[in-house]
């Protein structure tokens, strides 16, 4: 079965931290793995997935099949990055398995 | 583009009533759709895919009976909490997948805002 492990449930970080959202996947075949985003009274959204190798709003995620990780980093966190990180991944029937998510806060 | 909606924002219900949620995609079509339910501090667990033209695909687990889905159209999918409990006070999020692949990213997933049931 897939399980996506995300260890923490809250990160808090001054502005201008690093920043890196750990996640683990354990699907054995070749995942799609992804980041959604979900801002303070807003729906989820995509912020960004591994097929892509792009950054968005300043975060990236490399996978690493050895580890089974995808980590999301940012090299210097905004206040406005403040919001509820989910880790997902779909598997070989396309089914999003999420994460439990974890708490950003971006103090200034 | 690529919006999908769901109605209602929030229903309180009394225990032993039936509610139905809708999910619909505003500007894209949409074969297939997902019901999720996401308790507080709690990740999203899916319950089932809402296949357009057929019968809807349970997650284990989840009572095919007491969540009645239906997906008459390519913007329409409907669940419907029956005979609701106080413990199926959850909330419920649907999300939409755009098959056209040239147009968003090819298996995205597009996520309503969610509807917060009540049952008292």
């Amino acid at each position: 079965a897939q399980r996506v492990t995300q260890p923490e449930k809250l990160l808090s970080v001054f502005k201008g931290a690093p920043v890196e959202l750990k996640c683990n996947y354990s699907y054995s075949g070749s995942p799609e793995l992804f980041w959604y985003v979900q801002y303070s009274r807003q729906r989820l959204q995509l912020l960004l997935r591994h097929i892509s190798r792009e950054s968005i709003k300043g975060f990236t995620a490399d996978l690493n099949k050895g580890e089974t990780s995808f980590h999301l980093k940012k090299p210097f966190a905004q206040e406005e990055d403040s919001a509820m990180y989910y880790c997902a991944q779909t598997g070989a029937n396309s089914k999003l398995t999420f994460g439990k998510g974890i708490t950003l806060s971006v103090r200034p | 583009g690529a919006v999908v909606s769901q109605h209602p924002s929030r229903v309180i219900c009394k225990s032993g009533t039936s509610v139905k949620i809708e999910c619909r995609s505003l500007d894209f079509q949409a074969t297939t759709m997902f019901w999720y339910r996401q308790f507080p501090k709690q990740s999203l667990m899916l319950m089932a895919t809402s296949n357009e033209g057929s019968k809807a695909t349970y997650e284990q687990g989840v009572e095919k009976d007491k969540f009645l889905i239906n997906h008459a159209s390519l913007t329409l999918s409907t669940l419907t909490v029956t005979s609701a409990h106080p413990e199926d006070s959850s909330f419920y999020i649907c999300s939409a997948r755009d098959p056209y692949p040239g147009r968003t990213v090819y298996n995205e997933q597009f996520f309503g805002p969610g509807t917060r049931l009540t049952v008292l």
